[in-house]
Formats: structure tokens, sequence, C-alpha cells
């Protein structure tokens, strides 16, 4: 079965500080994996998606095969990036999602 | 950019009673749909795949005399709660694929309350 941890729920990060959101996943397979955002009031959207390698709003994220992890990495955080950020993994032609982490952006 | 309407946003209905979700891909025909549900504090759990002209998917647990899914159409997906309880209050999503693997569009989603 596939699984994605996203090991804290709760983020706090001060502007301009780097940002990194955890996400580790189980997958027998060759996963394909993404980061959704949710600001507030907002539908989901999604954020980047490892094959394509590429950098939204800053946000970077590189899948590890040997620790199982996609972590989502900014540099200099921003206060509009206070959101909800989903690592989901697609496989078994479904998305799994984790829990989720809220980032909060303290001024 | 693909967009996906989802309506109700909210809804409130008695207990015994049969709410129905809608799901619409506005500028893109959709094979596949997805249903989501999510708990209060909890991750997005996949309900059921939708396919165009053909019976849903359901995961496990999932009852599928419970929550009717119709997806008749390349744009539109429905989702029928029937005899809701309260117990059947959550949030629920539904994306839509594009085609392209991994290529899915959420919609805004739909609280619904049973009382």
């Amino acid at each position: 079965a596939q699984r994605v941890t996203q090991p804290e729920k709760l983020l706090s990060v001060f502007k301009g500080a780097p940002v990194e959101l955890k996400c580790n996943y189980s997958y027998s397979g060759s996963p394909e994996l993404f980061w959704y955002v949710q600001y507030s009031r907002q539908r989901l959207q999604l954020l980047l998606r490892h094959i394509s390698r590429e950098s939204i709003k800053g946000f970077t994220a590189d899948l590890n095969k040997g620790e199982t992890s996609f972590h989502l990495k900014k540099p200099f955080a921003q206060e509009e990036d206070s959101a909800m950020y989903y690592c989901a993994l697609f496989g078994n032609e479904k998305l799994t999602f984790g829990t989720g982490t809220r980032l909060t952006i303290i001024p | 950019g693909a967009v996906v309407s989802q309506h109700p946003s909210w809804v409130i209905c008695k207990s015994g009673t049969s709410v129905k979700i809608e799901c619409r891909s506005l500028d893109f025909q959709a094979t596949t749909m997805f249903w989501y549900r999510q708990f209060p504090k909890q991750s997005l759990m996949l309900m059921a795949t939708s396919n165009e002209g053909s019976k849903a998917t359901y995961e496990q647990g999932v009852e599928k005399d419970k929550f009717l899914i119709n997806h008749a159409s390349l744009t539109l997906s429905t989702l029928t709660v029937t005899s809701a309880h309260p117990e059947d209050s959550s949030f629920y999503i539904c994306s839509a694929s594009q085609g392209a693997r991994g290529g899915y569009t959420f919609g805004s989603g739909t609280r619904l309350t049973v009382v």
C-alpha cells in the first residue's frame, strides 16, 4: 500500500527565513510525487511535480529515493506563502495525500 | 487554465435525506474524475474513481450504495449521498484529470453537514 507522511502539522517561520516542509513516502514502484497548496478560502491547486523539476513561487522539491523523501523548500519565506501544503503520490492509478502541513509566515 | 466547478459549496440536510454534489469540468473534457473526502484534521481520502460511461470504482470501505456516483458526460460527475447520517458530515472534494498522468484539477469542495 502506498502512503505519504507529513510529520509536521504546523510550521511557523519568520519572513525571509528558509522554509522546509517534510514529506516521506512509501511505495513499491517508481513514484510520481506532487506538492499541492491551498490558500485560505481557495481551492486546492498544484504547486509542483517532481517530474518537471520546476520551481514555482520560489519553491523546489527534490525526490530522494534513498531516503524516500520529497521535501519542499524555499530559501526565503514570504508572507503570501502562508497556506496549507499537501504532499501527494501518484501510484496504482490514484493520488494519495499526506495529512498536510499548515505553514504560517511570521511578519 | 483548466477549471473544475463544484456545487454546492456547502449544504445542510436532515438525517435520512439525500444530497447531490456536482462536479463539472468547465473548459476541458474529463474522462476520469475523482471524489475525495476529508475529515477534520485528516488527510484527503480517495472515495472513488468516476469513469465516463461506466461504473465508478470504489475504494475499500466505501459503500457504493450509499455514495452513488454518476459520470454521464465528459464534463459532469455527480456524487449523491443517500440516506445521509450525521457521520457523513464531511468535506467532499472532486478532481478531474485532463488525461495527462498526474494532471489533476480540483474543485473548491463541498461542506456537508447532516443534522
